[in-house]
């Protein structure tokens, strides 16, 4: 079993839509959690921290179920510059403090 | 903003050959690691650096890798003996500390084929 799970899509929004990404390890002693982004060719780059009381920043809400391992992210009102893949990310899934990183879901918005 | 630095952006090698991929690491950053991306494929942690050695590596890192802080700027990734399945994005990163990990800065990456 993979230790960090997603759904690899696409996505194909239009602009304006609401879009929501699922994410489950297989490791209950993970310790942190987050979401990144990754556009094609280019090095992730950290979109947020998610907490077990559920985060918000701007468009984007990203919530952690710990007994069901699961993790979400949410992103209200897509804009096109939010075309990329997410990646799922945890900590302590294998051990000591190395990312791991889930193979990401690709959202495409459309205009 | 700061940022980590990678050279080169593109590498060419024939298998069998060794390369070093370089990095230079945020200035006040102490720990340093290594990832892959194959293409079409997950990031991998590969190793991760912290004073003057290796403080965690995965079982992709064998004894073709090692990784150098040659001088107080410099990191460096080798791979004495590359194959064919070592092609991959090749990102370093380096972060102030681990307990943010979270604050894990990418360089933008090595692409590395072997041909």
């Amino acid at each position: 079993r993979k230790e960090v799970e997603q759904d690899p899509g696409p996505f194909n929004v239009p602009e304006g839509a609401t879009v929501a990404f699922n994410c489950t390890y297989s490791n209950s002693a993970s310790q942190s959690f987050f979401w990144y982004r990754q556009d094609c060719r280019k090095e992730p780059k950290l979109l947020m921290s998610v907490y077990s009381s559920g985060n918000e920043d701007g468009r984007f809400t990203a919530q952690l179920n710990r007994a069901s391992q699961y993790i979400s992210l949410l992103i209200r009102d897509s804009k096109l510059s939010d075309s990329a893949t997410y990646l799922c990310v945890v900590i302590g899934a294998n051990s000591g403090y190395a990312l791991n990183f889930g193979k990401g879901t690709s959202l495409l918005v459309t205009p | 903003e700061p940022e980590v630095t990678q050279t080169p952006s593109h590498q060419v090698t024939q298998m069998g050959q060794e390369v070093i991929l370089r990095c230079v690491p945020i200035s006040n950053h102490l720990y340093f690691y290594w990832y892959r991306q194959i293409l079409g494929q997950k990031v991998e942690f590969l190793v991760s650096f912290y004073n003057n050695e290796i403080s965690e590596k995965s079982e992709i890192f064998d004894d073709q890798f090692s990784v150098e802080r040659p001088d107080g700027s410099n990191f460096t990734l080798k791979i004495r003996s590359t194959k064919l399945e070592d092609s991959a994005m090749y990102f370093c990163a380096s972060s102030e500390d681990t307990s943010t990990n979270e604050k894990l800065f990418f360089g933008s990456g090595t692409q590395l084929s072997v041909l």
